[in-house]
C-alpha cells in the first residue's frame, strides 16, 4: 500500500524557521511535491523534488533523500500569511497522474 | 490566465438525492483530475482524464459515482444517490501534458454537505 506520514500540527513564531517532515512508503516513486492550502482555499503548488537534494524557491526550500524515503519543506522568515496546511505528495508515475497526498500539516504562525 | 473553475462552490442536499459538480480546467491542459478531500485529510484521487479518456478511475465508487469529459475540456462529476459519508470538498485540478514538474492546478472546490 501507500503511506505518507507528516506531523499533524506545527506552531512557530513570526520570523522563525520551521521544517515540516514527510516520510513515505509507496510502490513506485518519481518525486515528492509540496502543496499549500489555506483554510477554505485550493491547494497550490509550492515545490517539487525529482532528485536528491535541496530545491530553493524564495523563502521556501524542499529537500529529498530517496534512500531514506524522506523529504522536508523548510519555511524561513515565517509570516502570518504562512499559516496554512502543507501537504506532501508522492508522484508515483512519470506522468503527472498517480500522486498520493499525505494528510497535511497545519502550520500556525504566532506573532 | 484564468484558473480552474468549479461550480457550485457549495451544495447542501438530503441523502439519496443526486448531485453534480462541474469543472472547467485551465485552457490547454490535457489532464484533468477529480479529488475528494475529507476534513483534516489530503486530497484523494477519484478519477483522472487524459483528454476525454478516463485513464485512472480505480478509486471511483462506481456504484454511485460517475464522471464524464465528453469533449476533452470541461468535466462533470455526479453522485447518485448521495450518502451521508459523501460530505466532503470535491476538488478539480488540471495539468498540462508532460509537465516539467509535478504541478497540478487546483480549483476552489465544491463543498458538499449531505443531510
Amino acid at each position: 500500500g501507500q503511506s505518507l506520514e507528516q506531523p499533524s500540527e506545527v506552531t512557530a513564531v513570526e520570523g522563525a524557521i520551521v521544517q515540516i517532515n514527510c516520510t513515505y512508503q509507496t510502490s513506485g516513486f518519481y518525486g515528492l511535491s509540496w502543496y499549500q492550502q489555506h483554510d477554505g482555499g485550493a491547494p497550490t503548488f509550492l515545490s517539487y523534488n525529482g532528485l536528491d537534494g535541496l530545491e530553493e524557491t524564495g523563502r521556501f526550500s524542499s529537500f529529498l533523500s530517496r534512500s531514506d524515503s524522506y523529504g522536508y519543506l523548510l519555511l524561513q522568515e515565517l509570516q502570518m500569511k504562512d499559516s496554512a496546511s502543507y501537504f506532501c505528495a508522492v508522484k508515483r508515475e512519470t506522468n503527472a497522474g498517480k500522486s498520493t497526498f499525505g494528510d497535511g500539516t497545519t502550520l500556525t504562525v504566532k506573532p | 490566465e484564468a484558473g480552474v473553475v468549479q461550480s457550485p462552490r457549495y451544495k447542501i442536499i438530503e441523502k439519496k438525492q443526486p448531485v453534480a459538480f462541474w469543472c472547467n480546467p485551465i485552457s490547454g491542459h490535457n489532464t484533468l483530475y477529480w479529488y475528494r478531500q475529507n476534513l483534516g485529510q489530503g486530497p484523494e484521487l477519484l478519477i483522472r482524464y487524459e483528454n476525454e479518456e478516463a485513464v485512472d478511475d480505480s478509486q471511483l465508487p462506481k456504484d454511485r459515482f460517475s464522471a464524464e469529459r465528453l469533449k476533452g475540456v470541461d468535466s462533470t462529476l455526479k453522485i447518485q444517490p448521495a450518502e451521508l459519508g459523501d460530505s466532503a470538498v470535491y476538488l478539480c485540478a488540471s495539468s498540462p501534458r508532460l509537465p516539467a514538474l509535478d504541478t497540478q492546478y487546483f480549483g476552489p472546490g465544491t463543498r458538499l454537505t449531505v443531510l
